[in-house]
């Protein structure tokens, strides 16, 4: 039973350049999310997902899409990469409604 | 915007000390209250969580006090141990987004032998 696991761990991009990030979840979870951490800034919500079929805008989506491609992945693509979207991403699952969200152990992204 | 403000930034408590951080929220319809530990390099986990409905959750050395009719919440760790030492967030949710964490900036907790 791994939990959340999210590909790849580290990447540089540079300015422009696109890329996906990868999340699964083995835990049969409903709901997954996406967040970003920045130093000083917390944890901000980029894009969710409650059930498989449906994805919705959190606070800071500009410049992220997103995919459920079925109920285990949850992927997030950046079309054209920009320093402001250097950060750590990480990758979330919880089972339905309020309750713990497992966390993936995230994807160090820079943008040069 | 920030919806839930979180402080102080970083604390430092001596071993056995009691730590404390705050946090105060403004959106009334939050109705599910979590922290979280953050250890470096890794992705937060669950510490503890609280529901409106009661003032009050401890388990083990962790208690969250919770004021509704003040906006606020706190996470008390007693007997402070410098296993402790991470990072700790506050978070807030309800239904309207699909349960998605509203998170504090965070506290750098450091427990000193």
């Amino acid at each position: 039973n791994a939990g959340v696991t999210q590909t790849p761990k580290f990447q540089v991009l540079k300015t422009g350049q696109s890329m996906t990030l990868q999340c699964a979840q083995d835990m049969n979870h409903n709901s997954m999310y996406w967040y970003r951490q920045d130093p000083g800034m917390g944890l901000r919500l980029i894009y969710y997902s409650a059930s498989e079929g449906t994805t919705d805008k959190g606070e800071v989506p500009n410049g992220y899409n997103v995919s459920r491609l079925n109920k285990r992945e949850f992927s997030l693509r950046l079309e054209s990469a920009a320093p402001s979207q250097t950060s750590v991403y990480f990758c979330a699952s919880s089972p339905a409604g309020w309750g713990e969200q497992f966390f993936g152990p995230g994807t160090r992204l820079t943008v040069l | 915007q920030q919806q839930v403000k979180q402080s102080p930034q970083s604390l430092i408590v001596q071993k056995g000390g009691i730590s404390i951080i705050n946090c105060a929220y403004e959106n009334t319809a939050f109705d599910y209250f979590p922290w979280y530990q953050q250890f470096p390099g890794k992705g937060p986990a669950l510490l503890i969580a609280i529901r409106p409905e009661v003032s009050e959750k401890k388990e083990g050395r962790f208690t969250i006090s919770f004021n509704k009719s003040a906006k606020q919440f706190s996470l008390h760790i007693m007997d402070s141990q410098p296993g402790d030492s991470a990072t700790y967030f506050c978070a807030a949710t309800n239904s309207n987004s699909g349960y998605a964490l509203n998170f504090g900036k965070g506290t750098s907790l450091l427990v000193t032998p």
